[in-house]
């Protein structure tokens, strides 16, 4: 199947910084990629959908200024979590539809936030 | 908007054993449902999905089944292993947006 990378795996920042995540479909063009947060033995809550070329379309609740998304190309969005506090720490994760077959997600292998 | 609910939470099986998980939807515009097995500190991966116009999909030891009328899907592993041990979530997806989950199913195969 279809490859979502994301990076970094898992990252320490200290209350205050802020933090990148990449997420890149490795192997298709992806016009539209999808930001997940997941809370410990949780399950997955969508927080925006990622549009190369335009603006994120955020989830209610998702604070657009806190999370901020760029989806510069059709292989790499990134979500920047801006002044991170220690209730930003969670497990990000990106997923983008794969080719042509549309439904399909792929997921990258998430990234671990720890704000200390 | 598009609600899932999953059932049961947790499971557990003896090696061998089938286990079974069951999710139901409320958009009736949902077309693709997918199931993903999520491992301690992984990305979810995609195991099977299943698409409004098939009723069942089978694939090796994991099959899934959906019924459209009563808007309920399920997820069937025969001859469990301890390797099929994992947090399992279904997913639906109303067209063209993002997949909504339900709240996963942690499966324990003690052998």
């Amino acid at each position: 199947g279809a490859v979502v990378s994301q990076h970094p795996s898992r990252v320490i920042c200290k209350s205050g910084t802020s933090v990148k995540i990449e997420c890149r479909s490795l192997d298709f063009q992806a016009t539209t990629m999808f930001w997940y947060r997941q809370f410990p033995k949780k399950s997955l809550m969508l927080m925006a959908t990622s549009n190369e070329g335009s603006k994120a379309t955020y989830e209610q609740g998702v604070e657009k200024d806190k999370f901020l998304i760029n989806h510069a190309s059709l292989t790499l969005s990134t979500l920047t979590v801006t002044s991170a506090h220690p209730e930003d720490s969670s497990f990000y994760i990106c997923s983008a539809r794969g080719g042509t077959n549309t439904g399909e997600l792929f997921f990258g292998e998430g990234s671990r936030l720890t704000v200390l | 908007g598009e609600n899932v609910e999953q059932h049961p939470s947790t499971l557990s099986v003896q090696e061998g054993d089938s286990a079974v998980i069951k999710c139901t939807y409320s958009d009736s515009a949902s077309n693709y449902f997918p199931w993903y097995k999520q491992e301690l500190g992984k990305g979810p991966q995609l195991i099977i999905d299943i698409r409004s116009n098939v009723g069942e999909k089978k694939d090796q030891r994991i099959a899934v089944t959906l019924n459209k009328t009563a808007k309920h899907f399920s997820l069937h592993i025969t001859e469990t292993q301890p390797e099929d041990s994992a947090v399992y979530f279904c997913a639906a997806n109303p067209a063209g947006t993002a997949l909504i989950f339900g709240k996963g199913t942690t499966l324990s195969v003690s052998s």
